[in-house]
């Protein structure tokens, strides 16, 4: 079974500049996370899908950070303008469903740096 | 709140040593408690995970136990290999939501 795939796997860019990251779930999975791992630091949740529909974007910083899953399937999250906070690995995650015990699993991050 | 403190690194130890990772919580309810791994160049992958008190979970040689009345989960290994050698992460999983809150992370080499 293939895992979570995420694309880039390194990104470099400058301040005010803008950045999309790809994601594809395990096949079948209905839920689909978006994490923030800033150096030192565990990872915090940005926003969690549910199909195609948002269950929790309460820590996505909306002014400059977006993302979709339109068909409910892979994803995308994107950064616009880029500040040089946002330096860190985006990771993304999926589970079978949500609002139950379900294990998560990993894809290996983007490595995002913000000069 | 729900929080999860583990203990700083890196850790840098013999192949063989005992491993032992100190982890404690704050939450409400009655959390699932998880340990995950990241090797390098790879995502998080789930170690092992604990559901209830005095559960112990256990996998690839590590053991933890959820401890209710000291708030713990500590996670360690008799006899680790260099293959051991990556980032773990305690974590938290919300009895209400179900969401995760996961620890700073703790860097382990072992050394041939």
């Amino acid at each position: 079974e293939a895992g979570v795939a995420q694309s880039p796997r390194y990104k470099i860019i400058e301040k005010r500049q803008s950045v999309a990251f790809w994601c594809n779930p395990i096949s079948g999975h209905a839920t689909l996370y978006w994490y923030q791992q800033i150096l030192g630091q565990g990872p915090k949740l940005l926003i969690q899908f549910q199909n195609n529909g948002v269950v929790d974007d309460s820590q996505l910083p909306k002014d400059r950070f977006s993302a979709e899953r339109l068909k409910g399937v892979d994803s995308t999250l994107k950064i616009q303008p880029a500040k040089l906070e946002d330096s860190a690995v985006y990771l993304c995650a999926s589970s079978p469903m949500a609002g139950i015990r379900e294990t998560q699993y990993f894809g290996p991050g983007t490595r995002l740096l913000v000069l | 709140g729900n929080s999860v403190t583990q203990m700083e690194g890196p850790v840098t130890l013999s192949e063989e040593a005992f491993l032992t990772i100190n982890c404690t919580y704050t939450a409400t309810g009655y959390p699932s408690l998880f340990w995950y791994v990241q090797y390098p160049g790879e995502g998080l992958q789930l170690l092992l995970k604990a559901t209830k008190a005095d559960d112990k979970g256990s996998n690839k040689g590590f053991e933890a136990t959820y401890r209710k009345e000291t708030t713990s989960f500590h996670l360690e290994k008799g006899s680790v290999q260099v293959s051991d050698s990556a980032v773990y992460f305690c974590a938290l999983e919300r009895s209400n939501d179900y969401k995760l809150s996961f620890g700073a992370g703790t860097t382990v080499t072992v050394r041939a």
